[in-house]
């Protein structure tokens, strides 16, 4: 089946650094990617979506200053959380559609600690 | 706005018995409807999934069914194992490509 990975899968870092997530779909062409958040014992909130080469679309309540999404290939997107603070600490999980078959594919996950 | 719930929260049965878990949502316009297993620190294995059309998808032990007139799906998991344990989470789409609404999930947890 579709692969989607996401890079690291564990992060520490102190608080004002800034994080970058990578999410590749590893053998499908993803034009559209998702970038979910996670607290524990949650349900995944959807915080943006993704399209390959056009600005990402966030949702209500999702500062897109805080957290940056490119989308430059078809087969990767990157998140990246800017002057991460401890209140960012979650797990974030990205999706990747695959339109030949329209079907979602989840990343493992990336667990992001900030101190 | 489309809302899912799940219920219950949370599952504890003996190994051998029946699983049942309810998943409702308010719109009933959905393109799908999709089971996800997700274990504690993990990503998302997508189980079943159910497109408008249809009443139930079965896979193995796994049947989930869907009435969408209602917003209602059912995962039954038959003879439930110790590896069983883990959260379901059900979601919906209400259009080819768009995003996934999720609920909150159903933890479970099978003892030996």
């Amino acid at each position: 089946g579709a692969v989607v990975s996401q890079h690291p899968s564990r992060v520490i870092c102190k608080s004002g650094t800034s994080v970058k997530i990578e999410c590749r779909s590893l053998d499908f062409q993803a034009t559209t990617m998702f970038w979910y958040r996670q607290f524990p014992k949650k349900s995944l909130m959807l915080m943006a979506t993704s399209n390959e080469g056009s600005k990402a679309t966030y949702e209500q309540g999702v500062e897109k200053d805080k957290f940056l999404i490119n989308h430059a290939s078809l087969t990767l997107s990157t998140l990246t959380v800017t002057s991460a603070h401890p209140e960012d600490s979650s797990f974030y999980i990205c999706s990747a559609r695959d339109g030949g078959v329209d079907t979602q594919y989840f990343g493992p996950g990336t667990r992001l600690t900030v101190l | 706005k489309q809302e899912v719930t799940q219920i219950p929260a949370a599952l504890s049965v003996p190994e051998g018995e029946n699983l049942v878990l309810n998943c409702s949502f308010t719109d009933s316009a959905i393109y799908n409807l999709q089971w996800f297993r997700q274990d504690p620190g993990k990503g998302l294995t997508s189980l079943l999934l159910i497109q408008s059309s249809q009443r139930e998808q079965t896979s193995g032990r796994l049947n989930a069914s869907l009435d969408k007139s209602s917003g209602r799906s059912t995962l039954y998991i038959a003879a439930s194992q110790p590896g069983d344990s883990a959260t379901y989470l059900c979601a919906v789409i209400k259009a080819a490509g768009n995003k996934l609404t999720f609920g909150g999930g159903t933890r479970v947890l099978v003892k030996p």
